[in-house]
């Protein structure tokens, strides 16, 4: 079955300081992993997705096969980066179906 | 302006009354979701339809129905039958694995 998993609901930082939102999965095949976020009164949009391996507003992730594992970091986190963050796999087989996980609220203390 | 639109925002019901949220997309995508918002359990799949006139449950689909009869609308009904209704309720649609998504509707049954 097709699982996402974030284990922690809150995650509180002070400025600067280096960032991990933990993502694990699990999944028969090859999944598509995303990281989606939704600022304070905003939609809900992608944030980045491990194909395209880039660096989006200084965050990355890289996806571990062997851990089964996509893990968001950012080296030095900042105040407007205060957000929800949700972790998402897209099933390739059966209706390409993305499920999410429960989502990190990441609280960036000044 | 492109993009997701959810109506109502805010709706009320009562106990035993079905209830319809509208989705509208002009992003020409073929596929669109439901998903079910609720605090510590993150997004949760209702339906979901890659084209017109075909659509698939998905993990929590008792007590809610859709119709796609359209490329650009997706409707969801929620039933006297859904036991927990009050939620926030996301749509969205899909381009090359990314979600859009609208601005919710919030459903409060009294």
């Amino acid at each position: 079955a097709q699982r996402v998993t974030q284990p922690e609901k809150l995650l509180s930082v002070f400025k600067g300081a280096p960032v991990e939102l933990k993502c694990n999965y699990s999944y028969s095949g090859s999944p598509e992993l995303f990281w989606y976020v939704q600022y304070s009164r905003q939609r809900l949009q992608l944030l980045l997705r491990h194909i395209s391996r880039e660096s989006i507003k200084g965050f990355t992730a890289d996806l571990n096969k062997g851990e089964t594992s996509f893990h968001l970091k950012k080296p030095f986190a900042q105040e407007e980066d205060s957000a929800m963050y949700y972790c998402a796999l897209r099933a390739n087989t059966g209706g390409f179906k993305t499920i999410f996980g429960a989502g990190t609220r990441l609280f960036v203390k000044a | 302006d492109g993009g997701i639109t959810q109506s109502p925002k805010y709706l009320f019901r009562k106990e035993g009354q079905n209830v319809t949220l509208s989705c509208e997309q002009n992003l020409n995508h073929d596929a669109m979701y439901w998903y079910r918002q609720d605090p510590g359990q993150g997004l949760r799949l209702i339906y979901y339809s890659q084209i017109v006139n075909d659509f698939q449950k998905g993990d929590i689909a008792e007590g809610y129905s859709v119709s796609r009869e359209k490329k650009e609308s997706f409707p969801l009904t929620v039933t006297s039958a859904q036991k927990n209704p009050t939620a926030f309720y996301l749509c969205a649609s899909n381009r090359a694995g990314e979600l859009f998504f609208g601005e919710g509707s919030r459903l409060t049954v009294l």
